[in-house]
């Protein structure tokens, strides 16, 4: 059971606006960068979003990141079925003096 | 291009040793934070370690804290993973991550494509 939760699963279809959205609490989100991985089935995960909201190059705009406060969102607009994905926030947790992940969130293109 | 390269993982008994490895490519080793983060089979992401540029500061989560060591040779362009007493919750794909910054650490940005350790006896 980590930390850092987030909801199993997501859906929507083409188009739309998803949010997948990661809780924690004052020792990690709420005092450290919030940042999300991407990761398709068999490979390595991929970094789509650093320091709460910033985009490596070559993300599209369509992905953007928040927090507020203890918690922070990964948005996707424009859904794509090349979105389907597992999704990941990541932070460090000061009281741990470790990185803590959220439990992972499946989205489903439908 | 950055490239991180696993390799050591192969099915170990419980209570044995396994040391994985991390080759580098295509960035200078020496000047970044590198981590270890595993998945076991079917679950989500769970970081295991993280060492310092120069290899001073090391961090170890709960679950491995007194058995895994983390070292890296700069000189060899490699990062280490040092596995005693292994258990079979242990299970899982290692992955070889490089972090954005040398020293404080900020967050990961390049990873390998993970090596298979399996605790079974």
């Amino acid at each position: 059971q980590s930390v850092v939760t987030q909801s199993p699963s997501a859906s929507g279809t083409p188009g739309q606006r998803v949010t997948i959205s990661c809780s924690g609490s004052s020792s990690n989100i709420g005092s450290n960068s919030v940042h999300w991985y991407q990761q398709f089935p068999g490979t390595a995960p991929k970094l789509l979003i650093y320091r709460n909201t910033q985009r490596p190059s070559g993300v599209p705009d369509r992905f953007s990141g928040s927090k507020s406060g203890t918690s922070a969102s990964l948005a996707i607009s424009g859904l794509r079925s090349e979105d389907e994905a597992d999704y990941y926030c990541a932070t460090w947790d000061d009281s741990l003096s470790g990185w803590v992940f959220g439990g992972g969130t499946k989205l489903t293109v439908l | 291009q950055v490239q991180l390269v696993e390799s050591g993982g192969g099915v170990v008994q419980p209570g044995r040793s396994l040391r994985l490895s991390c080759a580098a490519s295509g960035f200078a080793l020496s000047s970044y934070t590198m981590h270890w983060v595993r998945q076991a089979p079917g679950k989500g992401l769970e970081w295991v370690s993280l060492i310092s540029y120069h290899g001073t500061n090391k961090y170890y989560a709960d679950s491995v804290k007194g058995r895994f060591t983390i070292s890296r040779d700069n000189s060899k362009n490699t990062l280490s993973l040092h596995m005693n007493s292994l258990k079979p919750e242990d299970t899982a794909v290692y992955y070889c991550a490089r972090d954005r910054s040398g020293w404080p650490f900020e967050y990961i940005d390049n990873w390998g494509q993970g090596t298979l350790v399996t605790v079974s006896s």
